[in-house]
Parts: C-alpha cells; structure tokens; sequence
C-alpha cells in the first residue's frame, strides 16, 4: 500500500509570508503527526490530530496551526514566516494514534529566505 | 519537560562487526520508547519499540535494551552493513503517546 505523501518536497518562501503543508496518511490510518527537525534542535513535535481533531500539541508559537480532513488527510500552516522556520517539516501516520509503529511521509523542505 | 540524548553524535564502525548506540532520558515517567532510522533524504523510519515493563526487546539484527534505573536506553545492531549507515534516533513518550520527545540523533557510519 502507499506511504505516507507529502507534498511539496521542496519550498522556498519570504520571511513574513505563510505557507501551508500537506499530508496524506496511508489508508486506513487516522492519526497523523507533524514534527519539525532542525540540525540545531533535531526532531520536535508540532501536533497530532486523530479523528479531524487536535488531540495533542507540542511547544510551538500560535503561528503553526494544523488540521485534520474527514479523509485523514491533514494540512499545517505556518503564518508570518521567521528565518527560523526553515527546516524538514515530518508527518507521520499511525492506526489509532501514538509513535506506535508510526510511518513517516519524506518530508517538506521548507527554507525562509 | 523530558530530554532525551544520545551519547554520540557519530559513530564509526568497522563493516561485520557490531553497533551500540545508547540514549539517555531525563523522564522517569516516560512509559515507551522507539528506535528510528533516518537515511538521507528521507524521513524517520521505525526500527523497534520497547516498553517500560520490559528491559529486552530482540527484532531483525537489533537488539533493544532498557535500563529504567539508570533511565538508559541502547540499541544494538549485530553485523553491521553498509545499508545500516545512517542516523539513528531515540525516542521517549509520557503523558500519552503523541508527546514524544526525540533525542538529537547519531550518524552511524559503516567502514567496509
């Protein structure tokens, strides 16, 4: 079966524009996860929704938000983009929710110029 | 809040022979912890999981052990391969499973 599609692959954006990121689980799969990986700070989790709603959510500004399709499929948004949010933006997809076996789609590099 | 880090960032091992990379965790409440692997150019990949009630896990080549006391994880890997070569993270979950922290990764490097 597919994994998990991200897209873009690649992109590239104006400190002070907003962007929006997609990701689409595999079947069957409700929970998807979003987590931002940077040399400096590695692997931190933005949000999970499950079930088209936000279930838990990490340390991050009000700027990234996210949400969730009755399909699974899930979008994030980051508003009034800083140089500093450039990095490799992770969703990954699991069954019923949880790091249990959760499958990571490529990623979207996002740089802020 | 949980830290998590790994001992090494790199780590460099002869082809045949094998790999252990240990992690440390700050949160003695930290009930699960994964394993992944990340090659370059794509994301995190599972390896193995272990939970708290347990110390051993054995999966494909790897070998995952606990030790809470000393809040310390490690992942062995029996006859490394070139394939293995990549960095590879550990990660603790508390308070629900979705709040998981990672540690900062180590880039294991496979000499032939």
């Amino acid at each position: 079966k597919a994994g998990v599609t991200q897209t873009p692959r690649y992109l590239i954006k104006t400190r002070g524009q907003q962007v929006t990121l997609s990701c689409s689980p595999i079947s069957g799969h409700r929970s998807v996860s979003w987590y931002q990986q940077t040399p400096g700070q590695g692997l931190q989790f933005l949000f999970e929704y499950f079930s088209e709603t936000q279930r838990n959510k990490g340390n991050f500004p009000g700027r990234f938000s996210g949400r969730q399709f009755s399909n699974s499929r899930s979008e994030m948004n980051v508003s009034t983009l800083e140089l500093g949010d450039s990095a490799l933006y992770l969703c990954a997809s699991s069954l019923g929710g949880g790091a249990t076996e959760a499958f990571f789609g490529q990623g979207t590099r996002l740089t802020v110029v | 809040g949980e830290s998590v880090g790994l001992h090494l960032p790199t780590l460099s091992v002869q082809e045949g022979d094998n790999s252990i990379i240990n992690c440390a965790y700050s949160n003695s409440a930290s009930d699960y912890f994964i394993w992944y692997k990340q090659e370059s150019g794509k994301g995190p990949q599972f390896i193995i999981d272990i939970r708290s009630n347990m110390d051993k896990r054995q999966g494909q080549r790897v070998t995952v052990l606990l030790n809470k006391t000393v809040k310390h994880l490690s992942l062995q890997i029996a006859a490394t391969q070139p394939g293995d070569s990549a960095v590879y993270f550990c990660a603790a979950t508390s308070g629900g499973y979705q709040k998981v922290t990672f540690g900062t990764g180590t880039k294991l490097q496979v000499i032939p």
